[in-house]
């Protein structure tokens, strides 16, 4: 089955822990996103990556860091500088195409939630 | 910057009803515009996806519309099932070469009652 798998489903932090949220996708997808839930909160973007070996910042990226080594894979990091971290982490990808004219359709894992105890 | 607002928030319908969802967006430079349906505590299902030139999409009883010069999208949802019971999320893309950033709204909470 092709698509994109987050793990852990359910995440626990302490605090001035950094944990690292894993995303893997089977689509042959260049670009790559992380988005925060909060309730009562649309998505915001926290990185994004359009190739291997390259990602940007998006709105929100304090406190965060990636890395996109394969092509398949886009880990978040949360850091201890992540001062409000418990929140619903959903991975993203997208693909694109030209025909008939240049597009890009983005895609979503089940999602973690993270929570600091 | 690009804000994206949904109205109503929540809405309840008898099973059958046909039902409007509306999008609205501040910036009419996008590139693309995509409805979502998240089930609780699941990630997001692609819906549909308008490109900015066009005008609707359609897929099954669901039909999205786009009218950019006046930064609105609504989701037609015909003969409305309890199972289409879920939040609808609105996103506009902003192109960055072969990516797209979505900006999203914060969603209606649809239930279709029995």
């Amino acid at each position: 089955d092709g698509g994109i798998t987050q793990s852990p489903k359910y995440l626990f932090r302490k605090e001035g822990q950094n944990v690292t949220l894993s995303c893997e996708q089977n689509l042959n997808h260049d670009a790559m996103y992380w988005y925060r839930q909060d309730p009562g909160q649309g998505l915001r973007l926290i990185y994004y990556s359009q190739i291997v070996n390259d990602f940007q910042k998006g709105d929100i990226a304090e406190g965060y860091s990636v890395s996109r080594e394969k092509k398949e894979s886009f880990p978040l990091t949360v850091t201890s500088a992540q001062k409000n971290p418990t929140a619903f982490y959903l991975c993203a990808s997208s693909t694109f195409g030209s025909s008939p004219l240049p597009y890009t359709e983005a895609f979503f894992g089940q999602g973690t939630r993270l929570t600091v105890v | 910057k690009q804000e994206v607002t949904q109205i109503p928030a929540a809405l309840s319908v008898p099973e059958g009803e046909n039902l409007v969802l509306n999008c609205s967006f501040t910036d009419s430079a996008i590139y693309n515009l995509q409805w979502f349906r998240q089930d609780p505590g699941k990630g997001l299902t692609s819906l549909l996806l308008i490109q900015s030139s066009q005008r609707e999409q359609t897929s099954g009883r669901l039909n999205a519309s786009l009218d950019k010069s006046s930064g609105r999208s609504t989701l037609y949802i015909a003969a409305s099932q309890p199972g289409d019971s879920a939040t609808y999320l609105c996103a506009v893309g902003a192109n960055t070469g072969t990516a797209s950033k979505l900006t999203f709204g914060t969603g209606t909470r649809l239930q279709v009652t029995l």
